[in-house]
């Protein structure tokens, strides 16, 4: 059964690039991994997904090592609204959806 | 909006009592996927659809049962509530399996 780990929280302030790192074993060969995006009393939102390498999109990019038993979400110069608790998902061999227990991001003026 | 709709928006029931929570997907989304996430934790994932067939199952119990309809709407019944069911119950779809997830708001029950 694949499992992750991330950080519990982390602070940072504005402007500055913040990476979350969420590390997992066992997971599908085949399939993704995404990354979500939490505020309080709402359903999360997608943020990224990747399979290999680096992805980029207009808010975040995505690093995933070779042997995919991590992936790094990085966020350029984040702002306030950037506090949110983020998830990192994966797809074990047996096609169960594992989500990490999430990264409470605080960010300070 | 994500375009994933549930309803109801919050549920007050007692202890023993069985509920339904619905949910629409989006438009073209095949895949259905219910979870639970009490207070402050994190999510549960408890099943997924798709195109009508379950896929996966995670942690849902026994007093839970789910299922998606020929129009891919989905239902979540929970009987024999119990106080540690009170929670957010989300539903999400995908267009196809182990794709993003949008998110419906919740429906959020209170179990007295």
């Amino acid at each position: 059964l694949a499992k992750t780990t991330q950080p519990i929280s982390m602070d940072s302030y504005e402007g500055q690039e913040v990476n979350i790192t969420c590390s997992h074993n066992n997971i599908a060969t085949n399939d993704y991994i995404t990354w979500y995006q939490q505020f309080p009393s709402q359903g999360p939102r997608f943020i990224i997904q990747g399979y290999k390498t680096k992805v980029t999109n207009e808010v975040a990019s995505l690093f995933i090592p070779a042997d995919r038993k991590s992936s790094t979400l990085s966020l350029p110069r984040v702002s306030l609204s950037d506090t949110a608790v983020y998830y990192c998902l994966v797809l074990d061999s047996n096609y169960q959806l594992i989500w990490g227990a999430g990264t409470k991001l605080i960010i300070k003026p | 909006d994500s375009g994933v709709t549930q309803t109801p928006k919050h549920l007050i029931t007692a202890t023993g009592q069985r509920v339904t929570l619905r949910c629409s997907p989006r438009s073209g989304d095949l895949s259905v996927y219910w979870y639970q996430q009490s207070l402050d934790q994190g999510l549960q994932f408890l099943i997924q659809y798709y195109n009508g067939e379950e896929r996966a199952k995670g942690n849902i119990l026994e007093r839970f049962s789910a299922q998606q309809f020929p129009d891919l709407h989905s239902e979540l019944n929970l009987s024999s509530l119990e106080l540690g069911d009170s929670a957010l119950y989300f539903c999400a779809s995908s267009v196809e399996p182990d794709r993003e997830q949008y998110f419906g708001p919740g429906t959020r029950l209170t179990v007295t």
